[in-house]
């Protein structure tokens, strides 16, 4: 079965500097991977997704991920954080035949002015 | 921009009550999902559907918890009878097919306190 860690369920940082949000997967078999946002009395959102195509992916409000095997890894970044960034976001993993995506516990984005 | 929608946004009951909640998702999507999310966690499944039939329920507390999509459009989840541990939020999503990157559009979700 597959599964995602995020380290750190909380990450605060001043506005303009640099978002990483860390998640580990584990998988037998090639992972689809993504990265979803959560707002406040908010369902889920699609940031971004990797599908095999491109190990670095980029996706919307600037942020991007990269895909990175030898560490099992796929990080979520971006430059310069703004004070509409601050949500719970989500790693999130699939495999071919159940594609079924199974989430992280999340970790909440803090950003002080 | 087509959404998923869910109803109640929020319901406060008893324990022992019963609950329900009702999902509407994007036109044409065939896959629904029922997700549970507890507060400060990620979501879990509960229950996925392919059109009216159920494709995974491992996880749904069969003795308390059903879920059908009769027509193959929309979703309702009832739990009967709630209890204290149920608190959490309740998301429904959907996707237009079970393949490859799947990616689920979620509803706002339905937020459940049991007292």
């Amino acid at each position: 079965a597959q599964s995602v860690t995020q380290l750190g369920s909380h990450v605060s940082v001043s506005e303009g500097a640099l978002v990483l949000l860390r998640c580990n997967y584990s998988s037998s078999v090639p992972p689809y991977l993504f990265w979803y946002v959560q707002y406040p009395n908010q369902g889920l959102q699609l940031l971004l997704k990797y599908t095999s195509a491109a190990t670095l992916v980029k996706g919307i409000n600037g942020f991007e991920a990269e895909f990175k095997k030898s560490e099992t890894s796929f990080h979520l970044t971006k430059p310069s954080a703004h004070m509409s960034d601050a949500a719970e976001y989500f790693c999130a993993v699939s495999v071919r035949g159940s594609y079924i995506p199974t989430f992280g516990r999340g970790t909440s984005l803090i950003v002080h002015p | 921009e087509a959404e998923v929608a869910q109803s109640p946004r929020y319901k406060i009951t008893e324990k022992s009550q019963a609950v329900a909640f009702w999902c509407d998702p994007i036109s044409g999507h065939a896959t629904l999902y029922w997700y549970r999310q507890i507060l400060g966690q990620g979501p879990e499944l509960l229950v996925q559907f392919q059109d009216e039939s159920v494709v995974d329920d491992s996880q749904l507390p069969k003795d308390r918890f059903s879920a059908e999509r009769l027509k193959g459009v929309d979703s309702t989840l009832k739990i009967q009878p709630a209890e204290l541990g149920d608190s959490a939020m309740y998301l429904c999503a959907s996707s237009p097919v079970i393949a490859g990157a799947n990616v689920l559009t979620f509803g706002a979700g339905s937020r459940l306190t049991v007292l």
